[in-house]
Parts: C-alpha cells; structure tokens; sequence
C-alpha cells in the first residue's frame, strides 16, 4: 500500500523559511520512472502545483516561485523535501505532497494518482 | 505561465450528463496529451480522474470521460450522481517552461 504524509510547521512567521517534508511508503525514490510533486491550495481557492522531484534528481519548479523553492529527495528516509524562503501570509495553504501516476504495465504518467492528506501551513505573524 | 480557464461553476440533475471545459494555450493544451483532471471534495485530497487526455486509473467510474480540441480540454460526466457533487481542476504539463500548471477549477452542484 502506497502511502503519503505531510508535515511541517505552523504557524510561520512572515520571511521565515518554511521547509516541509512528505515521507512515504509502498514505493522507492531509487525507483526509474517515480517522481513525487508539492501542490498547495490557499484557503477556498485553486490548487498549484508547485514543484516535482524524479527518481533521477531532475528537479522541475513553478516559473512563478522558482526563487523561493528548492526540493530534494532523501531515499535512505523515504522523505522529498521542500524549502520555501522568505514566506508571506499569502503564502497561507494547504501544502500536499503527490506521487506520480503508475500504470499496472509499469508506464509511469505524468498526473498525481497518490495524494497525502496535506498539511495546513499558516503565515502569520 | 497561467493558470487554465474553467468555467467556475456547472450544474446538472441526477442522470444527466455535464460537460467541463478547460481552455489553455498552444503552449500547453495544445501541444501535449497531457491533461489530467482531479476531483476535490470539500476538506479532501485532490482525486486522479483522467490522465493524458482521456485515460482513466483503475477504479474510476466509466462515466467519467476526457477529450480535447484544439487548446480547449473537456471532462464528461454522464449519469450524473450525487457523490459526483464536487470541485473539478484541470491540469496541463506545460512544456516551455517545463511546469504543471492548473485551472482555477469548477464547482459541480448536482441538483
């Protein structure tokens, strides 16, 4: 069973560094094809997709907060880290981690098919 | 890059079909099969309905469908049912930044 989960503080203070960590079980981060992503959805509105780690340490961030991000994988601890600076209560969210999708062939697609419970992150000061 | 544009709201009675669009750019939607749609209850973790267009994971209903034209996807949902009462977004692997971006989703009232 393939399973997710998200931690990481709260609230934060506005220019504080927030780092989260998504630790999993039931897949490898050693494993060619896996990737796991960070999303967040500010309270009542849309979700963002916010970075993505492969199993190969390709790293893919969002164009609109690339300064701000970096994500990195620990595949002794089965964790992926994500780092953001300098926060701001706009950045006040539901912050998810997510596998990506797997078909029974073994063909690894690029969608979010095993999703944590998320992890309310508040900025405030 | 920005964000897709869907309809934000969509209603249908129970046994109906519906239709959710999602429109994007040549940048993204139209130039990759590479759209997914996820369902989000209220409180709940997105869901993986459709991937690359118009592929469901194992355990979806076949009541839910996916297609594109051009820069505009499209998600189906015939046999309306009550569970199926929820936020739909949409989602595009946009190349030329090498990026993920999503619509700002569409709230699903079955009447």
């Amino acid at each position: 069973q393939i399973t997710l989960k998200e931690s990481g503080p709260t609230p934060v203070k506005p220019t504080q560094t927030l780092t989260l960590t998504c630790t999993f079980s039931g897949f490898s981060l050693r494993t060619s094809g896996v990737g796991v992503g960070w999303f967040r959805q500010p309270p009542g509105k849309a979700l963002e997709w916010l970075a993505l780690i492969y199993w190969d340490d390709d790293k893919r961030y969002s164009p609109s907060l690339e300064s701000r991000l970096t994500i990195t994988k620990d595949t002794s601890k089965n964790q992926v880290v994500l780092t953001m600076t300098n926060m701001d209560p706009v950045d006040t969210a539901t912050y998810y981690c997510a596998l990506r999708g797997q078909e029974s062939s073994g063909y690894y697609y690029d969608a979010f098919d095993i999703w944590g419970q998320g992890t309310m992150v508040t900025v405030s000061s | 890059q920005s964000a897709l544009t869907q309809p934000a709201s969509v209603s249908g009675s129970p046994g109906q079909s519906i239709t959710i669009s999602c429109t994007g750019t040549s940048s993204d939607v139209g130039s990759f099969n590479l759209v997914s749609w996820y369902q989000q209850h209220p409180g709940k973790a997105p869901k993986l309905m459709i991937y690359e267009g118009n592929k469901r994971p194992s355990g979806v209903s076949n009541r839910f469908s996916g297609s594109k034209s051009g820069n505009t996807a499209s998600l189906t949902i015939s046999g309306l049912q009550a569970e199926d009462e929820a936020d739909y977004y949409c989602c595009s692997y946009a190349g030329s930044s090498r990026a993920w971006v999503f619509g700002g989703g569409t709230k699903l009232t079955v009447l």
